[in-house]
């Protein structure tokens, strides 16, 4: 079956403009989770949903950053006056549900170059 | 504060030769343990995972972890690697109670060389 997906792959902007990164996750799967990997790191967690419930924002570095997810379907991650810092590999991953850690698939992540 | 290191940035070794992939995890409440592997220019991929029961639990491509309470430690262990076995590997952990957000390690960029 589909595995998550993520758009766009690549994504390069100037310093200041606003950036919109895509996820769908595996039908079915309830939670969905970002993540952000920069060069040299460890993948950083940045938002969380489950279901109808409101979103877990303790990752996010600013409020810049921003996330909307309509149900259990497609979830946007914006990031608003980008900054060459927001340069990163952003992942989404997508489980079936949290009330064991069931196993999260993660999709192919958009690379984002600020510039 | 949870966290999860790993020790080695890079580790190179010859095809055939064992690896052990160290990691070690601090958390004040019980954990769930993960090893990811990411093949390059792909996706994280599930290799194994520690949830309950025997401490020592096996995944794919002959892969192997042990969970070591004591030491909070789970290390990945392989007896023989194969060049197909070149990837970078990331230890996460998640916090019993929680959300299930995974706090992942900086990753090991394994690197087998014939």
């Amino acid at each position: 079956g589909a595995g998550v997906s993520q758009s766009p792959s690549n994504k390069v902007t100037e310093k200041g403009k606003d950036v919109e990164l895509r996820c769908d996750p595996i039908s079915g799967h309830t939670a969905l989770y970002w993540y952000r990997q920069r060069l040299g790191q460890g993948l950083e967690f940045l938002i969380y949903f489950q279901g109808n419930s409101a979103p877990d924002k303790s990752g996010l570095p600013s409020d810049r950053f921003s996330a909307e997810r309509t149900g259990e379907s497609v979830s946007t991650l914006t990031i608003q006056r980008t900054q060459q810092e927001d340069s990163a590999v952003y992942l989404c991953a997508s489980s079936l549900s949290t009330s064991a850690p069931y196993e999260q698939y993660f999709g192919p992540g958009t690379r984002l170059t600020v510039t | 504060a949870q966290s999860v290191t790993q020790l080695d940035s890079q580790v190179p070794v010859f095809e055939e030769a064992p690896v052990e992939l160290r990691c070690n995890y601090s958390s004040s409440v019980s954990v769930y343990l993960f090893w990811y592997v990411q093949y390059p220019n792909q996706g994280l991929q599930l290799l194994l995972k520690y949830l309950s029961g025997s401490t020592l639990v096996k995944g794919i491509n002959g892969f192997e972890a042990e969970f070591n309470k004591s030491q909070t430690s789970f290390h990945l262990r392989k007896p023989s690697v194969h060049i197909s076995d070149t990837a970078e590997y990331f230890c996460a952990v998640s916090e019993e109670g929680s959300q299930g957000n995974l706090i992942f390690g900086k990753g090991t960029k394994l690197s087998v060389k014939p």
